[in-house]
């Protein structure tokens, strides 16, 4: 089984609507991350976890909030989507500088 | 954000060619990671180098951490065409454990 999940895989939302994406991992990592990939811009780190209830933000935090109740799972909310934030979210986790990422979630707000 | 210079930003292989690539800093790093991204899919790592002057090789690649930590190299032996995609450098320059990324470097097949 996959370490790393991610759900779901595609949504289509509409503007203004709340979204909320999952990530779950079988690793037991500290650490957890949410990534958007856009062209252009590679890869910008939007907040990360370094412990349950430990969270950060990253360089890109503008309009997303995350939480982790359990080690195993990171969620990040997008309070009230906009087009800006159609993209593709990685979520990725470690225990050190190795980074291990899930297949992705494809997002696009209407 | 900082971000990484990565290059070359595309490049055309033939099956069978030698491919170079490199990642440089203004800053120095504490750890240089290489990882590839095949269309759909998230990254995967392929090497990490954590010493300076490090030459470290996964089957067909190398890469080094170079002796200034500013800067590391990935090289691609005898290149197949499962080798298309994007690849990515990312370095730490901390105990934070977050990563500095490069743009990525796309390789694509010659037809």
């Amino acid at each position: 089984d996959a370490g790393i999940t991610q759900s779901p895989r595609h949504k289509v939302t509409e503007t203004g609507t709340p979204v909320t994406l999952r990530c779950h991992q079988t690793e037991n990592h500290r650490y957890m991350y949410w990534y958007r990939q856009d062209p252009g811009h590679g890869l910008r780190l939007i907040h990360y976890s370094y412990g349950v209830k430990d969270t950060d933000k990253g360089e890109v935090s503008d309009g997303y909030s995350v939480s982790r109740s359990k080690t195993e799972d990171f969620l990040l909310t997008l309070e009230s989507a906009t087009s800006s934030q159609t993209s593709v979210y990685f979520c990725a986790t470690g225990q050190s500088y190795e980074q291990y990422f899930g297949p992705g979630t494809r997002l696009t707000v209407t | 954000g900082q971000q990484l210079n990565q290059s070359p930003q595309s490049m055309f292989i033939q099956e069978g060619e030698d491919v170079s690539m490199n990642c440089t800093s203004s800053s120095i790093f504490n750890t240089w990671l290489w990882y590839k991204q095949d269309p759909g899919e998230g990254p995967v790592l392929l090497i990490a180098l954590y010493k300076a002057g490090e030459l470290t090789s996964n089957g067909r690649l190398t890469a080094q951490f170079g002796i200034t930590r500013k800067d590391s190299f990935l090289n691609i032996s005898a290149s197949i065409p499962s080798d298309v995609g994007i690849y990515f450098c990312a370095g730490a320059m901390d105990s934070n454990y977050q990563l500095i990324w490069g743009a990525g470097t796309k390789l694509i097949i010659k037809p």
